[in-house]
């Protein structure tokens, strides 16, 4: 069975500072993908970034890119210029990408992100 | 709105009663996902559909959850007798193909008394 641990449950950065946030996950697949989603206060989960495993170069999203480590079994969500706006849990996520059944998200524990004006 | 739309919104019950909750997907998804998210936690995977066959269901989802999709469209997820380690916000996903990103809806908090 596939894990995702964030080991860090809260942050907090000033605002247009740069911050990194970390996951690491367990699976003994050699196909499949990562997401970072954000779940704004009383708001709805939307998808941050998705990186494909098969791809070598990390994926980058405006102000979001992550640091994809195959290796290591790393998936770290860096934030540049941080907005107001920004602030949320973020939740690491993981779906395989053949397998019989639902290709299902597991998901991490979250990071509170707070940023202050 | 195109997106994913869940009703309703939140839902205060007593121990004993019967919730349904409803899930509209984006249109031409066929994927639709139930997940449940308890306070301060990630949320976890409770069941699958793809069109109207429901192919997955956790362990999680014990015999008083019952989950339909009558046309391959929207689904509903009823708690019968709930409980109040039942009380957590029920997330609603779809996507257009399998390895596809799924798209959440806003969620049903549920609170059982």
């Amino acid at each position: 069975a596939q894990t995702v641990t964030q080991s860090q449950p809260e942050m907090s950065v000033q605002e247009a500072e740069t911050v990194t946030l970390s996951c690491t996950y367990d699976t003994s697949e050699n196909n499949y993908y990562l997401f970072w989603y954000k779940q704004p206060p009383s708001r709805q989960m939307i998808l941050v970034i998705r990186q494909e495993a098969y791809k070598q170069q990390n994926a980058t999203e405006n102000r979001f890119s992550v640091n994809f480590q195959k290796a290591a079994k790393s998936f770290s969500l860096k934030i540049s210029d941080s907005q107001l706006g920004d602030t949320a849990m973020y939740f690491c996520a993981f779906m395989k990408q053949f397998g019989q059944g639902a290709q299902k998200l597991v998901f991490g524990q979250g990071t509170r992100l707070t940023i202050n004006p | 709105d195109t997106g994913v739309s869940q009703n309703p919104r939140h839902k205060i019950t007593k121990r004993g009663q019967n919730v349904t909750f409803r899930c509209d997907p984006i249109s031409e998804h066929n994927r639709l996902y139930w997940y449940r998210q308890t306070l301060g936690q990630g949320p976890e995977f409770l069941t699958y559909f793809q069109n109207e066959a429901q192919l997955e269901k956790s362990r999680l989802l014990s015999d008083r959850f019952s989950a339909e999709r009558p046309k391959g469209s929207f689904s509903t997820l009823e708690i019968q007798r709930t409980e109040q380690g039942d009380s957590a916000m029920y997330l609603c996903a779809s996507s257009l193909g399998d390895t596809d990103t799924q798209y959440f809806g806003p969620g049903t908090r549920l609170t059982v008394l």
